[in-house]
């Protein structure tokens, strides 16, 4: 079974230009999630989505941030325009419905290292 | 407001050793509390998980330690292994059928052979 898939890997972009992430997820998990890794520290959750409503999206930053899941499965995660404190690695997570009685476990994609100049 | 504290910050053991990597948490709403193991490039990965209604979890060399009262959990590494190398995180969760994780900072346990 593929893992949760992310593209690009690695990008680098000159500050105040814009920049898209995607995620497609592990097939069947209804829940979706976007962290924020900075160097030396743990996950922030910036948003998370149940199929394709957006269930909290408290933490991330509206004015240049914006996310979207059309359709439930894949997520794009977009930034424009960027800014040199927004390098850090972006993971994107996954999870079953946990209603249905599944796994509450997230599963993680190797994340888009993003470094802006 | 850091949530969840992690000590240490990095740790060095030998190879059969024990690894021992400590979190506290603030807020009694938490719910579970897993670790995850991260390489580098790579996404974080569940390693173990514990609910509070059990003080003790074990899975191969992998046991959690949970002290409720305390609002403390830690992770043991048995017989730690060089491949154990890696970044270990704590978190904790709560909110329902779908957990939104804090994470600690991390921990960069190195194993020498």
């Amino acid at each position: 079974e593929a893992g949760v898939v992310q593209s690009p890997r690695y990008k680098i972009i000159e500050k105040k230009q814009p920049v898209a992430f995607w995620c497609n997820p592990i097939s069947g998990h209804n829940t979706l999630y976007w962290y924020l890794q900075n160097l030396g520290q743990g996950p922030e959750l910036l948003i998370r989505y149940e199929n394709e409503e957006a269930v909290d999206d408290s933490q991330l930053p509206k004015d240049r941030f914006s996310a979207e899941r059309l359709k439930g499965v894949d997520s794009t995660l977009k930034i424009q325009p960027a800014e040199l404190g927004d390098s850090a690695v972006y993971l994107c997570a996954s999870s079953l419905h946990g209603d249905r009685g599944g796994s509450n476990e997230q599963f993680f994609g190797p994340g888009t290292r993003l470094t802006v100049l | 407001q850091q949530q969840v504290k992690q000590s240490p910050q990095s740790l060095i053991v030998q190879k059969g050793g024990i690894s021992i990597i400590n979190c506290a948490y603030e807020n009694t709403a938490f719910d579970y509390f897993p670790w995850y193991q991260q390489f580098p490039g790579k996404g974080p990965a569940l390693l173990i998980a514990i609910r509070p209604d059990v003080s003790e979890k074990k899975e191969g060399r992998f046991t959690i330690s949970f002290n409720k009262s305390a609002k403390q959990f830690s992770l043991h590494i048995m017989d730690s292994q060089p491949g154990d190398s890696a970044t270990y995180f704590c978190a904790a969760g709560s909110g329902g059928s779908n957990y939104k994780l804090t994470f600690g900072k991390g921990t960069l346990l190195t194993v020498n052979p």
